[in-house]
């Protein structure tokens, strides 16, 4: 079982839409953070959180420790939002090396 | 702003070469992480300097790959002897703190194709 689990996968959204995905967590963690990788390859960091709930923009992270469950909402969402965003968190206790969800592909359709 | 860079973008190696992959990370960052990201993979960790000292190679695959970092900035990941399964985007990122602390700042990835 990987320790880091993103749902969904994929994901379609019409222009507009709100969005969520989901992660969960079967470590002990320091940190978590979500990325954003756009084709090509570029990762760029969005939030690194460890407790509570953050907000930039039309992104809103959240992360409930107890449940080890974090989401990333994506408000009125647009066309340029599309990139597979990933879930990685950063072991309790470690140099700070991150374990990696498999990511979700989002796709928002103009 | 300078981000991390790497370099070369994309290296298409035959099998049984030797290749050698170069990180630029943040000026003044201590921390540097290899990663490597297989096709529709998430990155899986492969190693880990703070300055010029390895605390942490547990991620490297086998003892074909080797990093290095000697003056604690500039870092290279060699691949001796390459196989096809070692077709990959590798990652570097660097953070400004050691230990726990620190957003990572990911440079654009070497994408190797072994053939």
């Amino acid at each position: 079982k990987n320790e880091v689990e993103q749902s969904p996968q994929n994901l379609t959204a019409q222009e507009g839409e709100f969005i969520t995905i989901n992660c969960s967590y079967s470590v002990g963690i320091s940190a978590l953070h979500w990325l954003q990788q756009h084709p090509g390859g570029g990762i760029v960091s969005l939030f690194m959180l460890s407790s509570g709930k953050k907000k930039h923009g039309r992104l809103i992270a959240t992360i409930n420790i107890q449940e080890k469950h974090s989401s990333l909402h994506i408000t009125a969402s647009h066309p340029r939002d599309s990139a597979v965003y990933i879930c990685a968190v950063r072991r309790g206790g470690s140099q700070g090396n991150l374990i990696f969800g498999k990511g979700t592909k989002l796709s928002v359709k103009p | 702003g300078a981000g991390v860079s790497q370099s070369p973008r994309y290296k298409v190696a035959k099998r049984g070469q030797d290749v050698a992959l170069r990180c630029d990370p943040i000026s003044g960052h201590v921390s540097l992480f290899w990663y490597q990201q297989a096709l529709g993979q998430g990155p899986e960790f492969l190693t880990y300097f703070q300055n010029e000292a390895q605390l942490d190679k547990s991620g490297l695959p086998s003892d074909r790959f080797f990093a290095e970092r000697p003056e604690g900035s500039v870092s290279t990941l060699k691949i001796q002897r390459t196989q096809q399964e070692d077709s990959a985007v590798y990652l570097c990122a660097s953070s400004l703190a050691g230990g726990e602390l620190g957003t990572q700042y990911f440079g654009p990835g070497t994408r190797l194709t072994v053939l």
